[in-house]
């Protein structure tokens, strides 16, 4: 049973330009939530998409945007990169967009670094 | 809004030693608790979680008691191993996003 997958493992990019991580969730789960996590904090909340639909959304600008596909697996883009956008960027599924409290499984994360 | 404050790091133990790392929470309704474990350059992965008040969370000798009435979610192993190096992370969910405490770091030396 695949875990959460995530790729690239990492990335670099310069400023102003726009950057695509993909995320492919645990087996059996239809929901996908994103988190920045900058070096030595805690993970920040981006989205949530379940249903193909953004279903919430963190404090975090709209150059960050997302999308889900139809098999659940989802993107997270960014636009206009900033120096300040290099971070880990994790994934995690989870089942029934939060109806139940369900445990997030988050991937390896990808690392992007904005020169 | 919801809020999780977490004993900051970094800690350092002996192996064999009682390892207690404190979190307290803010939340509207009623939250599920979570600790979560990341080890260098990898994802976090999850160690235990309590759903309910007075409920234990449990795994791999570590312990975490949903304290309603404080407002806590302390996590507790009572003999570390070197192995048990990593960050650990507190989280609470009221629903659709995870709200993360700073993590503490703990590094256990032999």
């Amino acid at each position: 049973d695949a875990g959460v997958t995530q790729s690239p493992t990492h990335l670099i990019k310069t400023r102003g330009q726009q950057v695509t991580l993909r995320c492919s969730p645990k087996s059996g789960h239809d929901t996908v939530s994103w988190y920045q996590q900058a070096l030595g904090q805690g993970p920040q909340f981006i989205f949530q998409y379940y249903e193909e639909e953004e279903r919430q959304r963190g404090n975090f600008p709209d150059r960050f945007s997302g999308h889900q596909f139809p098999n659940y697996s989802s993107e997270l883009n960014v636009n206009a990169l900033l120096l300040g956008d290099s971070a880990l960027y994790l994934c995690a599924s989870s089942l029934g967009a939060g109806q139940y409290q369900e445990t997030q499984y988050f991937g390896p994360g990808t690392r992007l670094l904005v020169l | 809004g919801d809020s999780v404050t977490q004993m900051e790091g970094p800690v350092t133990l002996s192996e064999e030693a009682f390892l207690t790392i404190n979190c307290t929470y803010t939340a509207t309704g009623y939250p599920s608790l979570f600790w979560y474990v990341q080890y260098p350059g990898e994802g976090l992965q999850l160690l235990l979680k309590a759903t309910k008040a007075d409920d234990k969370g449990s795994n791999k000798g570590f312990e975490a008691t949903y304290r309603k009435e404080t407002t806590s979610f302390h996590l507790e192993k009572g003999s570390v191993q070197v192995s048990d190096s990593a960050v650990y992370f507190c989280a609470l969910t009221t629903g659709n996003q995870f709200y993360f405490g700073t993590g503490t770091s703990l590094t256990v030396i032999p």
